[in-house]
C-alpha cells in the first residue's frame, strides 16, 4: 500500500528564519505531487504541485521540490512570517488518478 | 466568485438517522471529490466523480454514497451513520482529472458528529 509521511508533525520556528518540510513517499510511479495549505477550521488550498518529470517549482517565497528516486519532496519557505502558521500537507498521485496525503506538519512562526 | 460550497457546516446526529451534505461548485468543473478527514489519518479519498453520472470509489467508500446528476453537484449520503463516520469531510472539485495536472479547490469543510 502506497504511503505518504510527513516529518515532523509539528514546527515553530521565529519569524524571518528559512525552513523546510519534508514528505517522503512509496510510490515509485508517482504522477504529481502537490503541496497544500490548510487553515484552522478551513478547507485546503493548493500551493505548488510538481509533475514528475519536473524537479522544482516556485512560487513567491517557496520553493518544492522532487526526488523520485529517493521518494521525497520538500517544501522550502524563505524568510518565514507569522502568516505562514498554518498546517501543510503534500499529497502524491499515481496514474490512476488516486491521490494519497500525508498527515501534514502543522508549522507555528513565532513573531 | 469562483468556489466549492458545503451544506451543513456542522451537523450533530444519531446512529442509524439518514443524513445528506451537500456539495456544489460554481466552476463547471468535470471532476468532483469527497475526502473525510480524521486525526492521525489524514485526509482521504471516499468517492470521486469524473463528471455526471460518472463515479468511482476511492480509498474508503464503505459507509457511504453518492451521486452525480448534475455537473455542479455532487451530494455525499449516509444511509445508516455510525459512529465511526464522526470526522470533518471536505468537497473538491477540479477542471479535469487531477493526473491532468488540474488544480483541485476545496470546500470550507462540514464537521459530522454521529451519536
Amino acid at each position: 500500500k502506497q504511503e505518504v509521511t510527513q516529518i515532523p508533525a509539528a514546527l515553530s520556528v521565529p519569524e524571518g528564519e528559512n525552513l523546510v518540510l519534508n514528505c517522503s513517499f512509496t510510490d515509485s510511479a508517482i504522477y504529481n505531487l502537490q503541496w497544500f495549505r490548510q487553515d484552522p477550521g478551513k478547507g485546503l488550498t493548493s500551493l505548488l504541485l510538481i509533475q514528475s518529470s519536473q524537479r522544482e517549482q516556485t512560487s513567491g517565497r517557496l520553493n518544492a521540490s522532487l526526488d523520485k528516486s529517493s521518494g521525497r519532496s520538500t517544501l522550502y519557505i524563505a524568510a518565514s512570517q507569522p502568516g505562514d502558521s498554518a498546517t501543510y500537507l503534500c499529497a502524491e498521485l499515481d496514474r490512476d488518478d488516486k491521490i494519497i496525503f500525508g498527515k501534514g506538519t502543522r508549522l507555528h512562526i513565532l513573531p | 466568485e469562483a468556489q466549492v460550497t458545503q451544506n451543513p457546516r456542522y451537523l450533530i446526529t444519531v446512529t442509524g438517522k439518514k443524513l445528506t451534505v451537500t456539495c456544489s461548485q460554481n466552476m463547471n468543473h468535470e471532476y468532483m471529490s469527497w475526502y473525510r478527514q480524521d486525526p492521525g489519518l489524514g485526509l482521504r479519498q471516499i468517492y470521486y466523480s469524473m463528471n455526471v453520472e460518472v463515479t468511482d470509489k476511492g480509498d474508503v467508500p464503505e459507509g457511504y454514497k453518492v451521486s452525480r446528476k448534475e455537473k455542479r453537484n455532487f451530494p455525499l449520503i449516509l444511509e445508516s451513520p455510525s459512529p465511526n463516520q464522526t470526522s470533518l469531510y471536505f468537497c473538491a472539485s477540479s477542471s479535469g482529472r487531477l493526473a491532468g495536472d488540474n488544480e483541485q479547490f476545496f470546500g470550507p469543510g462540514t464537521r459530522l458528529t454521529v451519536l
